[in-house]
């Protein structure tokens, strides 16, 4: 069993339809949870970082951390063509530990 | 001008040549890594330097190696080029101390192909 989990796609969604992203993952040491976006034919950039269990908002993205079912979420309201890319989720324990990234969902949002 | 980069982008090599990826960075963070991507297996960590004389493995070293020419400088060596070391290869880096901490800055990726 992988230690992080995430569906690989694709997801094909109509302009202005919610997304949801999810990953699993088993490892409880997991402190550090992020989304990554990557578009066509560039490298991953970090879009969203959440820290132990809850909630974070940023613009039309939230992200969420349920630890204690070992699963994270990533929601985009009012999704955009312009959001079409793989969305990869990343979970570290922190410190000197390196990072886990998920194989990523691919998104296409069709105008 | 990008803070993290990558050459060359795109390589076609054949089984058994050697073959060098070099990544710069202008960002001044101590840790540097390369990882390859691969359709359904995602982002694999091949080795990861924490400063010039730190070199450590991750969890897919065999056939690679790595040279921490510098603080900004990490290259990534194939020794003998096999086919299923076709694959996109990024190199990022990462600050301890920054507020987001194990938050890393990928290169624009190198897309080898070994014939």
């Amino acid at each position: 069993q992988k230690e992080v989990e995430q569906d690989p796609g694709p997801l094909s969604v109509p302009e202005g339809a919610i997304v949801s992203l999810n990953c699993t993952y088993s490892n409880s040491a997991f402190q550090y949870f992020m989304w990554y976006r990557q578009y066509s034919r560039k490298g991953p950039e970090l879009l969203m970082y959440t820290y132990s269990s809850g909630n974070k908002e940023d613009g039309r993205f939230t992200a969420q951390v349920d630890k204690s079912s070992k699963y994270i979420s990533l929601f985009i309201r009012d999704s955009q063509p312009s959001d079409s890319a793989t969305y990869l989720c990343a979970m570290s324990p922190g410190g000197y530990q390196k990072v886990t990234f998920g194989t990523g969902t691919k998104l296409q949002v069709i105008p | 001008d990008a803070d993290v980069t990558q050459t060359p982008r795109n390589r076609i090599t054949k089984t058994g040549k050697r073959i060098m990826l070099e990544c710069s960075q202008t960002k001044g963070h101590d840790r540097m890594y390369w990882y390859r991507q691969d359709p359904g297996l995602g982002l694999r960590l091949i080795y990861y330097s924490f400063d010039v004389k730190d070199i450590n493995k991750g969890e897919i070293s065999d056939g690679y190696s790595v040279s921490r020419q510098a603080q900004a400088k990490f290259s990534l060596s194939l020794e003998s080029a096999i086919p299923n070391q076709t694959a996109l290869y990024f190199c990022a880096t990462s600050d301890l101390t920054s507020g987001t901490n194990n938050e890393q800055f990928f290169g624009p990726g190198t897309r080898l192909t070994v014939l």
